[in-house]
């Protein structure tokens, strides 16, 4: 089915490891964002993408690195997990003919203990 | 900066019921649009309703309704005859003209149906 794919669902992390979120879209959007949602704050946007080779920050962007070097794919990388990146983080596309339809992944539970 | 806010964190409703969700906002744009997004226990997100601000009309599918006032900046979402499967959390969010990718979301309205 043509949409968002974000794995893992889930995620336990130790305070200080690292990891990769992964999000991938079959629909050829040019326009990818990765999003936090966290308790009384609505989601924040940590990094958005335009297309391919073409990334920038969001509202709350230190401790993630992205980087876009396919339309398709577009990975989350906590440097060092700490206990305040502990959140649902949801990736979302769009395509340039309908720049405002956004299509959002599951989203990804991410506890760090 | 855009921000939005929703000052409701929790309604309720009867099941058939109507109910109204607020949503303000806060921009010196001209360009933009509003987004009621619907986030049921599955943690997907879907959209709801969306409105162009330079579009006077207000938007509506099917049970869901808005009411876009641009001048006082407030975009509430209103449903009618309210069912067990509206329950959810609410997000209103709001995009530049200019945007791409860069939603500003509200805090979020958590509504339960009661049957």
């Amino acid at each position: 089915n043509a949409g968002v794919t974000q794995t893992p669902k889930f995620q336990v992390l130790k305070t200080g490891q690292s990891m990769t979120l992964q999000c991938a879209q079959d629909m050829n959007h040019e326009y990818m964002s990765w999003y936090r949602q966290d308790p009384g704050m609505g989601l924040r946007l940590i990094h958005y993408s335009v297309g391919a080779g073409i990334t920038d920050q969001g509202e709350v962007p230190n401790g993630y690195n992205v980087s876009r070097s396919t339309t398709e794919d577009f990975p989350l990388r906590l440097l060092s997990a700490a206990p305040s990146q502990t959140s649902v983080y949801f990736c979302a596309s769009s395509c340039l003919r309908d720049r405002y339809g956004y299509t959002f992944g599951s989203g990804t539970r991410l506890t760090v203990v | 900066a855009q921000t939005v806010t929703q000052s409701q964190p929790e309604m309720s409703v009867q099941e058939a019921e109507t109910v109204t969700l607020s949503c303000t906002y806060d921009t010196s744009e001209n360009n933009y649009y509003l987004f009621w997004y619907k986030q049921p226990p599955s943690r997907q997100m879907i959209l709801v309703i969306r409105q162009e601000a330079y579009k006077q009309q207000n938007a509506t599918e099917n049970r869901f309704s808005v009411n876009f006032q641009k001048a006082a900046k407030s975009f509430s979402l209103k449903i009618s005859d309210s069912q067990l499967g509206d329950t959810a959390m609410y997000f209103c969010a709001f995009i530049r003209g200019t945007s791409y990718g860069k939603l500003t979301f509200g805090q979020g309205t958590i509504l339960t149906v009661h049957p």
